[in-house]
């Protein structure tokens, strides 16, 4: 199986900030590789595919990069509401796998 | 509007059996793989099986395989999984999931 490791496990930020959140695969995904984002107590939410495409509706702040192994999700001039917990995807190969996910503190 | 509506949670003894549902609108439901990913309180997320949009391929992740059945019926524009042979650790939020799309969830508790 492919194994997703996302770093870090948590931060903390304030408004205006730029976070990055960072994901490694154990194998080389191609751009096999997708953004989610879930706040408290709802269901996750896509918000980048193929790596790089952003999905229909999610604010321009979010970008995302990379292929292979190593991918990067970047959050401009960060939003309280941008608070939540943010999971990596491969779906290259099956078993599809997350990361562990990252908690964004406001 | 895209929208998925997941129902059939419950709670279900070990060893039970318990049948989820997951309602497409909005979308082409027969020319997109499916999915169930499945989310353990304060845990986090583990895909649990994909179905091909003509119902022709299944892929299932090691843990529920030989246990739970995905399947659909496309006329109905509806996604099912099955779930067999109940363990305290299926207890979680089902969630089905689409083209990037993902439904509400469905609380499934297996305990006695």
């Amino acid at each position: 199986d492919i194994q997703m490791t996302q770093s870090p496990s948590s931060l903390s930020a304030s408004v205006g900030d730029r976070v990055t959140i960072t994901c490694r695969a154990s194998q080389a995904i191609s751009n096999a590789l997708a953004w989610l984002q879930q706040r408290p107590g709802k269901a996750p939410k896509s918000l980048i595919y193929d790596a790089s495409s952003l999905l229909s509706g999610v604010p321009s702040r979010f970008s995302g990069s990379g292929s292979g192994t190593d991918f990067t999700l970047t959050i401009s001039n960060l939003q309280p509401e941008d608070f939540g917990t943010y999971y990596c995807l491969q779906y290259t190969a099956y078993p599809r796998t997350y990361g562990q996910g990252t908690k964004v503190e406001i | 509007e895209v929208q998925l509506v997941e129902s059939g949670g419950d709670l279900v003894q070990p060893g039970g059996s318990l049948r989820l549902s997951c309602e497409a609108s909005g979308f082409t439901f027969s020319t997109y793989d499916m999915h169930w990913v499945r989310q353990p309180p304060g845990k986090g997320l583990e895909w649990l099986s994909t179905i091909g949009g003509r119902g022709d391929s299944t892929y299932y992740a090691a843990a529920v395989n030989g246990r739970f059945t995905i399947s659909r019926d496309n006329s109905e524009n509806t996604l099912y999984l099955q779930m067999d042979s109940l363990r305290a650790e299926d207890s979680a939020i089902y969630y089905c999931v689409g083209p990037w799309i993902w439904g509400q969830g469905t609380l499934v508790t297996v305990s006695s």
